[in-house]
Formats: C-alpha cells, sequence, structure tokens
C-alpha cells in the first residue's frame, strides 16, 4: 500500500519536554509539509521540505525543528518553546500536480 | 495569542439531498484548487480537484464548479450519504514565484446528514 504514515495516533507529554512526531512515506514525493490543526480551525503550515537535506519554515514555525535526512522520513520535533503544543499535527507529501495528501495525523496534549 | 474557532459553517441534510458547499477563495492569482474530506480524528482525505482553465469538473457523485470572476468555489456532493458526514475543506495554490506548492485552506465547512 502506497501512502503516508503517521506514528503515533495520540502523544501525552508533560510540560518543558521536547517531543518528536514520526511522518514516513512511500509515494516516492520529494516535496513534505507539517501542518497543525485546532480545534474548529483550518491548518496552518508549520514547515515544509521540498527536497531531501533541505527544509524551510511555514507560517508558525516557533517552537518546532524538522529533519530530511531521507526522501521517505520527515520528522518533527514539537520543543518546550512552543507556548501552545497541543494541537492535531498532520503531514503531507505533494504529488505531480501540487495536489497534498496527507497522514492520519498525530494528537499530541501536553500538559 | 492565538483564537479557538468553534464556529464553522454547517450544513444539515437529508440522506439522498444533493449538498453544495461554498468556498470563496482570496487569491486571484491562484490557479490550482482542492476540495479535501476530512472525519472526525483522521487527516483531510482528497476528492476533487480543478485548475483555474477550467469552470466544472465531475467525479463520481461530487462537482465543483469555479468561478474566477467572483473568486468562487463550490463542491456539489449528489445524493449525500450518511457516510458524507465530515468537515469539507476547500485549498488554493499556485504553480508560480515562490509558493512551494503552499496549499492555504479555506475555514471548512461542516456536513451532517441525516438518514
Amino acid at each position: 500500500d502506497g501512502g503516508i504514515t503517521q506514528s503515533p495516533k495520540y502523544l501525552f507529554r508533560k510540560e518543558g519536554q521536547n517531543v518528536t512526531l514520526s511522518c514516513e512515506q512511500n509515494l516516492n514525493h520529494d516535496a513534505m509539509y507539517w501542518y497543525r490543526q485546532d480545534p474548529g480551525q483550518g491548518l496552518r503550515l508549520i514547515y515544509y521540505s521540498q527536497i531531501v537535506n533541505d527544509f524551510q519554515k511555514g507560517d508558525i514555525a516557533e517552537g518546532y525543528s524538522v529533519s530530511r535526512e531521507k526522501k521517505e522520513s520527515f520528522p518533527l520535533t514539537v520543543t518546550s518553546a512552543q507556548k501552545n503544543p497541543t494541537a492535531f499535527y498532520l503531514c503531507a507529501s505533494k504529488g505531480d500536480l501540487n495536489e497534498q495528501y496527507f497522514g492520519p495525523g498525530t494528537r499530541l496534549t501536553v500538559t | 495569542g492565538e483564537s479557538v474557532g468553534l464556529h464553522l459553517p454547517t450544513l444539515s441534510v437529508q440522506e439522498g439531498d444533493n449538498s453544495i458547499i461554498n468556498c470563496a477563495y482570496s487569491n486571484s492569482a491562484s490557479d490550482y484548487f482542492i476540495w479535501y474530506k476530512q472525519e472526525s480524528g483522521k487527516g483531510p482525505q482528497f476528492i476533487i480537484d480543478i485548475r483555474s482553465n477550467m469552470d466544472k469538473r465531475q467525479g463520481q457523485r461530487v462537482t465543483v464548479l469555479l468561478n474566477k470572476t467572483v473568486k468562487h468555489l463550490s463542491l456539489q456532493i449528489a445524493a449525500t450519504q450518511p457516510g458524507d458526514s465530515a468537515v469539507y475543506f476547500c485549498a488554493e495554490t499556485y504553480a508560480g514565484g515562490t509558493s512551494y506548492g503552499k496549499l492555504t485552506f479555506g475555514q471548512g465547512t461542516i456536513l451532517t446528514v441525516h438518514p
């Protein structure tokens, strides 16, 4: 099956801890994206990567970091500097027509 | 601070009715548009797309209409079923410049289908 996987589905952390969310794709897509979604709202872009070893900040990058060492993988770290980390995080990759395909999401709760 | 918006537009229909979900987009330079369906607790699912050189595109039970003059997009779902209940987002992008394929998402519309 081709697609995007995110793990875990639910994640709980204490305030002050860094946490890394996994995103893997086997679609052979170059570009990958991380979004954040809050209740009742649309998606906001955190980081994106157009190619391996390259990534750029999106609209709300503060408090987050990423890496892109492999084409298939684009992990997101939510650092302790992120003031409101509790949210639903979505990873996506881009096809040939600029369409984006999303993973199932990770719901992060920080207490 | 961040606002927490819980007042998405809603549309309630009876099973078997046709549904029309509307979206106003912001960038007149946008040349590619997508409709996504998001069920509770899941990632958005691609439904249908349309390029700016078209004004209508049909899929299975769905039709997207594009009116570039007024920057309006609509999604029509024929014979709506309970499984169509979800939040529907439109997204826009343009291929030029430094857009890096960035999608700008609309607020979303909650569709509820009653049996």
